[in-house]
């Protein structure tokens, strides 16, 4: 089975400001998928970056991006010039070939104006 | 536009009460999830669908069953709900049409069920 760390069940950034998020995660399997997903008040789950365990270079997707090593089983997610919409939990999630997604505890990220 | 709807948005129920909460979708996923989350900690899964195939999670508890009419719709029941089972329930689609692909889930928006 699989299982995801996230070791930060708290952080805190100024606006404007970057901030990283870290993962681990534990697998035996070689093809897979990483998430991370932020979860507003609302509650709604939204995506904000996926990674293809194939591939190298780190997905980008405009202030957010990912530092993906593969070997170490690290998924740390970067949050450029932070915005007070970024606040939220953060859930990195782990997607094994059956399309079942395995989450993290979750970081509640606070973002300060 | 909605594509992925969890009907209603708040439920309240009473303590050994039968609930059913509902899902529906527009995508025409052929893979549908139950997801439970409570309060602070990480959604947990409860059982997906492949298509008509059901596939249930070993630590489900035997009070949560579901039913899949058909490609859009979803059921979630809860026979005899406790007041530990008060929690936002995550419905959620992945795949695409006649195939299994490793592709991003769709969440609902969820509803959170009260127990009283």
């Amino acid at each position: 089975a699989q299982t995801v760390t996230q070791s930060q069940p708290e952080m805190s950034v100024q606006e404007a400001e970057t901030v990283t998020l870290s993962c681990t995660y534990d697998t035996s399997e070689s093809d897979y998928y990483l998430f991370w997903y932020k979860q507003p008040p609302s509650r709604q789950m939204i995506l904000v970056i996926r990674q293809e365990a194939y591939k190298q270079q780190n997905a980008t997707e405009n202030r957010f991006s990912v530092n993906f090593q593969k070997a170490a089983k690290s998924f740390s997610l970067k949050i450029s010039d932070s915005q007070l919409g970024d606040a939220a939990m953060y859930f990195c999630a782990y997607e094994n070939a059956g399309n079942m997604l395995t989450f993290g505890g979750g970081t509640r990220l606070m973002v300060k104006p | 536009d909605a594509m992925v709807i969890q009907n209603p948005r708040y439920q309240v129920t009473q303590f050994g009460k039968p609930v059913t909460l509902s899902c529906s979708q527009t995508l025409n996923h052929n893979v549908m999830y139950w997801y439970q989350q409570k309060s602070s900690q990480a959604p947990k899964l409860l059982f997906h669908y492949y298509d008509k195939d059901f596939n249930n999670e070993a630590d489900t508890p035997d009070n949560f069953q579901s039913r899949r009419p058909n490609t859009s719709f979803c059921f979630l029941d809860i026979r005899s709900p406790g007041l530990g089972d008060a929690a936002m329930y995550l419905c959620a689609t992945s795949g695409t049409p006649g195939g299994y692909t490793n592709e991003k889930l769709f969440f609902g928006s969820g509803t959170q069920l009260s127990v009283l």
